[in-house]
């Protein structure tokens, strides 16, 4: 299973953009990134989702490397209800499964 | 729609007793999954289900029992508590392979 490496805290100033990395070196072909965030012991709640090209939504950008080894998570204009630890998960296919296999996250604290 | 249910929200045993926390899902979805959190750690997976009477196991089984028995159910049983399954459990059910995940909101289990 491919796994994600993720600083384990950041910070990033209200209004700003925070830029969350992660890395994923072993990705496989078909693997795809996806992010959530878990607010303050809340069930995590999806952000966005790719495979190789950028995506975007109304929550956030998401940019993956041509090697696709890592990738960024951004939040344009953070705000203090951003605060959360974010999930960067490598999506395991097997067969007809959709196993997540989380890992610890980032921290990230908006500061006003 | 209410989305993932999650029942009880808190429960307090004893070790050795037993309990069953249910999943509920409105959304017609096929794959649902148990994760239990412990403090300062990612979502572990315990047991998962690709559809109705179908169960299988995650990274972290030992001591738990799932059942499937219809669609929008998907339970989860404890048969004798130990201090090592206090938690935080979170349910969670998607529609299709890699779509995202709709979390239900916890529920704390202590065992004392």
């Amino acid at each position: 299973d491919a796994k994600t490496t993720q600083p384990t805290s950041m910070d990033c100033a209200e209004g700003r953009a925070a830029n969350l990395p992660c890395n994923h070196s072993t990705i496989s072909g078909n693997e795809y990134v996806y992010w959530y965030r878990q607010i303050h012991s809340q069930g995590p709640q999806y952000i966005i989702h790719g495979l190789k090209n950028n995506e975007t939504n109304e929550m956030a950008s998401l940019i993956i490397t041509e090697d696709r080894k890592s990738s960024t998570l951004i939040l344009p204009h953070a705000t203090l209800r951003d605060t959360a630890v974010y999930y960067c998960i490598v999506r395991v296919a097997t067969g007809a499964t959709n196993k997540l296999i989380f890992g610890t996250g980032t921290l990230l604290a908006v500061q006003p | 729609n209410a989305g993932v249910t999650q029942t009880p929200k808190f429960r307090v045993l004893k070790t050795g007793q037993s309990m069953t926390l249910l999943c509920a899902q409105d959304m017609n979805h096929e794959y649902m999954y148990w994760y239990r959190q412990d403090p300062g750690m990612g979502l572990r997976l315990i047991h998962y289900s690709v559809g109705e009477g179908t169960t299988a196991k995650g990274e972290v089984p030992d001591g738990y029992n799932v059942s499937r028995l219809k669609k929008q159910n998907f339970l989860l049983g404890l048969e004798s508590a130990a201090p090592s399954q206090t938690s935080v459990y979170f349910c969670a059910s998607t529609g299709q392979a890699n779509e995202k995940l709709f979390f239900g909101s916890g529920t704390q289990l202590s065992v004392l």
